[in-house]
């Protein structure tokens, strides 16, 4: 149980286009989503939360209006990359909790390798 | 949570022996310390974690121990095993989590 997905896994764009990633649990409801930036061999940096029906909170140092997130439903999440430039190349993991399974826990999804040429 | 520490950044261990890996936190509103192994492109998987009302909590090779008064919580591995080898991170916080900067674990056959 407590399965998240991620897609796509990877992808390659040209500098200006959008981007859009999109995260789902897969077999609970999350009531809670995370999306999360990694830098090679760094930390999880938190990028913004997301509770469904509502607008995401944003870390501070993060443009809403570069990485536009919407939580739709209870089971899918999507960040989008707007306008993406070179140094917005990194690794990005969204994350999931729900009441159902284990209250704060977040579980992973495998991430999306985003890399803008 | 507010800021995480996280000690050694790297880690080498001869097989069958021990690896402890040590965090330090600052936010004492904090009540969830999970523990996420990740290996290499992969997403991180937690593989224990303690809430602040317990002290230690194990699971089969695997324990943690916490001392909210300290602000301190460590991951104990024991028997070591090649398939241990792995980044670790420690997290702390409630809904949401920050997490400390990682350790690179290497297990020595």
């Amino acid at each position: 149980g407590a399965v998240v997905s991620q897609h796509p896994s990877r992808v390659i764009c040209k500098s200006g286009t959008s981007v859009k990633i999109e995260c789902r649990s897969l077999d609970f409801q999350a009531t809670t989503m995370f999306w999360y930036r990694q830098f090679p061999k760094k930390s999880l940096m938190l990028m913004a939360t997301s509770n469904e029906g509502s607008k995401a909170t944003y870390e501070q140092g993060v443009e809403k209006d570069k990485f536009l997130i919407n939580h739709a439903s209870l089971t899918l999440s999507t960040l989008t990359v707007t306008s993406a430039h070179p140094e917005d190349s990194s690794f990005y993991i969204c994350s999931a909790s729900g009441r159902a399974v284990r209250g704060e826990t977040q579980y992973f999804g495998p991430g999306t390798r985003l890399l803008v040429l | 949570g507010e800021n995480v520490e996280q000690h050694p950044s790297t880690l080498s261990v001869q097989e069958g022996d021990s690896a402890v890996i040590k965090c330090t936190y600052s936010d004492s509103a904090s009540n969830y310390f999970p523990w996420y192994k990740q290996e290499l492109g992969k997403r991180p998987q937690l593989i224990i974690d303690i809430r602040s009302n317990v002290g230690e909590k194990k699971d089969q090779r695997i324990a943690v121990t916490l001392n909210k008064t300290a602000k301190h919580f460590s991951l104990h591995i024991t028997e070591t095993q090649p398939e241990d080898s792995a980044v670790y991170f420690c997290a702390e916080g409630n809904e949401k989590l920050t997490f400390g900067t990682g350790t690179r674990l290497t297990i020595i056959p």
